[in-house]
């Protein structure tokens, strides 16, 4: 099934660890970013990438990096987790060939607790 | 910076309608989105609206765009148990380059 394969689910993490989120689509779309959401406050955008080999800074990015090797995957680092990095966090693509209209695909999320 | 507004809340009997209102700053916005999110999942883009069109019409789903003041509504026709989700409304515009802004969501609960 076409889609996003985001791992792990969820996670438990020590604060000052380093960890990495997986982000993987099939789809071949061009955009791809990462979103936090956190209760009340939406969905922010951490980073973003129209393409491969390109990457840009949303609105929360601090702590945070991320690279985009090949169309496919797009990987999320937190250099040295902390507590107010606990969240959900989504990762999506879209198909910029469609324009604004094509909306985004969401994978089915990684829970991150920093204790 | 743009910013989207929605209730936190609605709840209605299942059998009636539905409907979740949002409000967006950009006046640059070209599309406008509902997703929906159920528990432990992602969201799912339900439909969208361009920014010239007034209503969009998708089985149960009616959406409607009021451009002069800047509201979308989404209206489920019939609420099933099935609908109890959050719904989130986003928008894509011009201002600072390609971003699309999401609203906090609103959550339905459909009482039985």
């Amino acid at each position: 099934i076409a889609g996003i394969t985001q791992a792990p689910t969820s996670q438990i993490l020590a604060a000052g660890r380093r960890m990495t989120l997986r982000c993987t689509q099939d789809m071949r779309h061009n955009a791809m970013y990462w979103y936090r959401q956190d209760l009340g406050l939406g969905l922010r955008l951490i980073h973003y990438s129209n393409t491969a080999g390109t990457t840009g800074k949303g609105e929360v990015p601090d702590g945070y990096s991320v690279s985009r090797a090949n169309t496919d995957d797009f990987p999320l680092t937190l250099a040295s987790a902390v507590p107010s990095q606990t969240s959900v966090y989504f990762c999506a693509s879209r198909d910029s060939g469609l324009g604004d209209r094509g909306g985004y695909t969401f994978g089915s999320g990684t829970r991150l607790t920093v204790v | 910076g743009e910013d989207v507004e929605q209730s936190l809340f609605l709840s209605v009997r299942e059998g009636d309608s539905s409907v979740i209102n949002c409000t967006y700053t950009d006046s640059s916005s070209t599309y406008l989105y509902w997703y929906k999110q159920e528990p432990g999942a992602g969201l799912q883009l339900l439909t969208y609206i361009f920014s010239n069109m007034d209503m969009k019409q998708d089985q149960r789903l009616t959406v409607l765009l009021n451009k002069k003041d800047k509201h979308l509504s989404l209206r489920i026709a019939d609420t099933q148990t099935g609908d109890s989700a959050i719904y989130f409304c986003a928008e894509t515009g011009n201002t600072g380059g390609f971003k699309t802004i999401f609203g906090a969501g609103t959550r339905l609960f459909v009482k039985a």
